[in-house]
Order: structure tokens, then C-alpha cells, then sequence
């Protein structure tokens, strides 16, 4: 497709489960991140990556998460242990370069919406 | 303190009228700016990006101001179509790698 694909759009696991979020960028675009968003606040910020490696992880929260991009395209969030405190949407944005002056737009995927029970 | 903050309003305003939304950042450090407009359970997307000149894009105006370190957006002549939130976002260098940060956000209502 020619936009930012997530899968799952919905996942609904309970507490203590394994989760994997999926994020399928704009072909070409160098640029990942992922945020979290809860109900009435703006996107935080967990990770970006440019390329392969993880330019900057400091907005995961704790070891339970862990994100990987093994071949500069496609990325999968994971989750290990979920708790209910996981529970948000998850976005997936990418962009055709990375930051610095003048820098590119951010193109966001549809989101997963986790909920642990 | 919050890295980019925003009054989450609500902003309820009649239909035809003007609103504006600022938004500071605390980080002096940070080299670019954006308006993003999020509808209400889907994505963000672009409105425009801040220039250090200021830029107009139709009914819409966002400014910069580097020295007091805060952004603006103007919306003329509102529509009901306006009604999202609009988020405001900062481009930060950390250490020499750069990540997007987003403000709370701002809902407006726009009324007939």
C-alpha cells in the first residue's frame, strides 16, 4: 500500500501475555518512530529508527519493551508481560529521512489499540 | 516541565469566527516545528509546518517565535470541519540523533 501499514489494528490480551505490533512504513523512508497514545493526551514518544538500528530508545518505558528493524523496513514492537498500564494506541509513523533542520513530514499508520485485561 | 505544552482547551467557538493556539517548548535547542491535526480516534497528520517567518496556508497562520520560544496557529473563518485537535510538535536534537515531540494537545469545537 502506499501509506504507513499497522497490524494488528486491535489486540486484546491479558495481563502477563506476550504482544507483537507490527509497523509496515512508506517504501523508502529511512526514518521509523513509535509512540504511545492515551485517551486525552498527545503521542509519546518511545523510539526512532534510522535504518536497521534504533537511533534513540530513550521513551521506552522499561525492559518489557523492545522494538526491532532487523532490515531497514518493516517493525515489530514487543511487549513482554504486559500490565493493564500497557493498555493505549500504539502509533507507527515514518518519514523519508531523519531529523535535523528542514526535516520531513511524519506519516502516521491507523494505529493498534491495545488492551490488557 | 513538559518538553511542549498546550492548553488542552476545550476551544468551543461559533462557526465564522477566529481562534488561536499557542504552544511553548522548552528546549532552545529544538530546530523545527509543526501543527499536526488529529481527528477524533484516528491518526495525526500534517496541517502545516512553523517557519521562522511565519507562514499562511489559506485560513490558516503559524508563527514562530524562537526567542520566547513558542509557537502559534491562527484559524480564520471556522468551519465545523475544523473541529479536531491539533497538536503541536517539536523537533529536538538530543545527543546528535533527533526525535518528533508532541504536545498534550488542543480540542476544538467549532459550533453552527
Amino acid at each position: 500500500g502506499a501509506g504507513v501499514s499497522q497490524t494488528p489494528s486491535n489486540k486484546v490480551t491479558e495481563k502477563g501475555k506476550y504482544v507483537e505490533l507490527r509497523c509496515d512504513p512508506i517504501s523508502g523512508h529511512t526514518a521509523l518512530y513509535w509512540y504511545r497514545q492515551s485517551l486525552g493526551q498527545g503521542p509519546e514518544f518511545l523510539i526512532y529508527f534510522q535504518g536497521t538500528g534504533a537511533a534513540d530508545d530513550s521513551g521506552l518505558p522499561n525492559d518489557r519493551f523492545f522494538a526491532v528493524r532487523p532490515e531497514g523496513s518493516v517493525s515489530t514492537l514487543k511487549i513482554q508481560r504486559t500490565e493493564r498500564g500497557d493498555s493505549a494506541m500504539y502509533l507507527c509513523a515514518s518519514s523519508l529521512r531523519g531529523g535535523g533542520a528542514g526535516t520531513g513530514e511524519l506519516f502516521f499508520g491507523e494505529g493498534s489499540r491495545l488492551t490488557v485485561l | 516541565r513538559k518538553e511542549v505544552e498546550q492548553d488542552p482547551g476545550p476551544f468551543n467557538v461559533p462557526e465564522g469566527a477566529t481562534v488561536a493556539f499557542n504552544c511553548t517548548y522548552s528546549n532552545s535547542a529544538s530546530q523545527s516545528f509543526f501543527w499536526y491535526r488529529q481527528d477524533c480516534r484516528k491518526e495525526p497528520k500534517l496541517l502545516m509546518s512553523v517557519y521562522s517567518s511565519g507562514n499562511e496556508d489559506g485560513r490558516f497562520t503559524a508563527q514562530l517565535n524562537r526567542a520566547s520560544q513558542y509557537i502559534s496557529l491562527l484559524i480564520r473563518d471556522s468551519k465545523l470541519s475544523d473541529s479536531a485537535t491539533y497538536l503541536c510538535v517539536v523537533n529536538i536534537q538530543y545527543s546528535g540523533t533527533y526525535k518528533y515531540i508532541f504536545g498534550t494537545g488542543t480540542r476544538l469545537k467549532v459550533l453552527a
